[in-house]
């Protein structure tokens, strides 16, 4: 079974530090990783994923994430945080290996950046 | 690209009656998801479709909820009778979907359902 854990349900830091957004899986396989995130009354938007190749990836709005395979995560990052940055966010998997298409989400995370 | 577009965005509607969401996956797209987010439970997948068959449906909750997909651009997931556990934010999504792709699903800005 797949699964998705954001130990942490709410993340606070000071505008302009660096944040970090945690994330582990349980896959059998390969896992396929994502990242969204959602405004309120908005729905989820695509933030990065990874697939394979580098470990770090790079995604939309200056945010990266690093998949570890021996310690199964992959958690989300950005150097100087912005209060426009606040919002909920979600870590997502996929084993392409069992032939399905959807993705399994954690029950997210939600940051606020103080001013 | 217009992106997954969803209606009603809103609904407020008194228990027993029948509620139908409608959801346009973005063109080209060949898989379709329906999930359903509560404070209580995070974001659950309904059903999904690949090429306008239903694939997974196992999250259905009951007999109540019902989806269709008659075409490539058009699903629709019914509630019928409606409860009001059933109050909840709907998220129609869209992939185009190959064999061990890494594809990215797309949402759309979810239908916010009351149920009174």
């Amino acid at each position: 079974a797949q699964s998705v854990a954001q130990p942490e349900d709410q993340v606070n830091v000071a505008e302009g530090n660096p944040l970090t957004v945690k994330c582990t899986y349980s896959v059998s396989g390969n896992p396929y990783l994502f990242w969204y995130v959602q405004y309120p009354n908005r729905g989820l938007q695509f933030l990065l994923k990874y697939i394979t190749g580098d470990n770090l990836v790079k995604g939309s709005y200056g945010f990266e994430a690093e998949f570890n395979k021996s310690q199964t995560s992959f958690h989300l990052k950005k150097p100087s945080a912005l209060v426009s940055d606040s919002a909920l966010y979600f870590c997502a998997v996929r084993a392409p290996q069992t032939g399905a298409n959807n993705l399994f989400f954690g029950t997210g995370t939600r940051l606020t950046v103080i001013p | 690209d217009a992106g997954v577009i969803q209606s009603p965005r809103h609904e407020v509607t008194e228990m027993g009656q029948e509620v139908t969401l409608r959801c346009k996956p973005i063109s080209g797209h060949n898989s379709l998801f329906w999930y359903r987010q509560t404070m209580m439970r995070g974001l659950e997948l309904l059903i999904y479709f690949n090429n306008n068959v239903p694939i997974d449906d196992s999250g259905m909750p009951e007999d109540r909820f019902s989806a269709k997909m008659p075409n490539a651009s058009f699903s629709t997931l019914k509630i019928q009778p409606s409860e009001p556990r059933d109050s909840a934010v709907y998220f129609c999504a869209s992939s185009r979907t190959t064999v061990n792709s890494g594809n990215t699903i797309y949402f759309g800005e979810g239908s916010w359902l009351t149920v009174v």
